[in-house]
């Protein structure tokens, strides 16, 4: 199974600063032969299920604030809110769509500071 | 606007079957592009995907489970179905419902509200 592992595991930033959640694969979900990235974000509120955000590890689904971005190649990904609001308050999760078993993180708890 | 609800039994008895049906609506299941999947979270866990089918029938399994899991699908109803045999403890869970992009079997954009299984006798 590809195992995919989040940092860290719980964040405090203050509203308008800058949130970076890791997650790294292993083993790499690199697809050599068009070159992408099988790495996909997920926001989850308390009693929702998980909003897709991103996929290709850096293409944003429609409706998502310009302020989520994502990057990383191979085995290393990063998710950044670039100026935390309140309402970004949530677990974030990276999941690999390259192979099966489709594996998630064990997730990022987001909180305000 | 595609909409999708679970429902079945909240509470299944250990060794016993858990059964979950998926209805879809503002959309069809028949797609040739989109496959169509259950994932399930343990309270206070990650998502673990369970499986992914599409309107044909053919399906995906998690390996973990595939000894004990089956989904079908019934395109007359729109709807998609969930069977986990000899459920344990270990087995409660809210479990979702959700559609995949059309690029992956499992890359989920839309996803029902869940419903909670909890097994116990």
């Amino acid at each position: 199974d590809i195992v995919m592992t989040q940092s860290p595991d719980s964040l405090a930033v203050s509203l308008g600063e800058r949130a970076t959640i890791n997650c790294k694969s292993s083993p790499s979900i690199l697809y050599s032969s068009n070159n992408k990235n099988y790495l996909a974000w997920y926001q989850q509120k308390p009693g929702q299920p998980p909003k897709l955000l991103i996929h290709w590890a850096s293409t944003r689904e429609s409706g998502v604030p310009d302020r989520f971005s994502g990057s990383g190649s191979g085995t290393d990904f990063t998710l950044t809110i670039s100026s935390l609001q309140a309402e970004d308050v949530a677990v974030y999760y990276c999941q690999q769509y390259y192979g099966t078993p489709y594996t998630f993180g064990q997730g990022t708890k987001l909180e305000i500071k | 606007q595609l909409q999708m609800q679970e429902s079945g039994p909240g509470l299944v008895k250990p060794s016993e079957t858990l059964s979950l049906t998926c209805t879809v609506s503002g959309g069809s299941l028949i797609s040739s592009s989109n496959f169509w999947g259950w994932v399930r979270q343990p309270p206070g866990k990650g998502p673990e995907w369970i499986g992914s089918i599409l309107y044909s029938g053919s399906t995906y399994y998690n390996p973990s489970l595939k000894s004990r899991v089956t989904i079908s699908v019934d395109t007359s109803k729109n709807q998609f179905s969930l069977k986990l045999s000899s459920v344990t403890a270990a087995d409660t869970a809210v479990f979702f419902c959700a559609r995949s992009t059309p690029i992956a079997v499992a890359l989920f954009d839309f996803w029902g509200l869940g419903t909670l299984v909890t097994v116990s006798s």
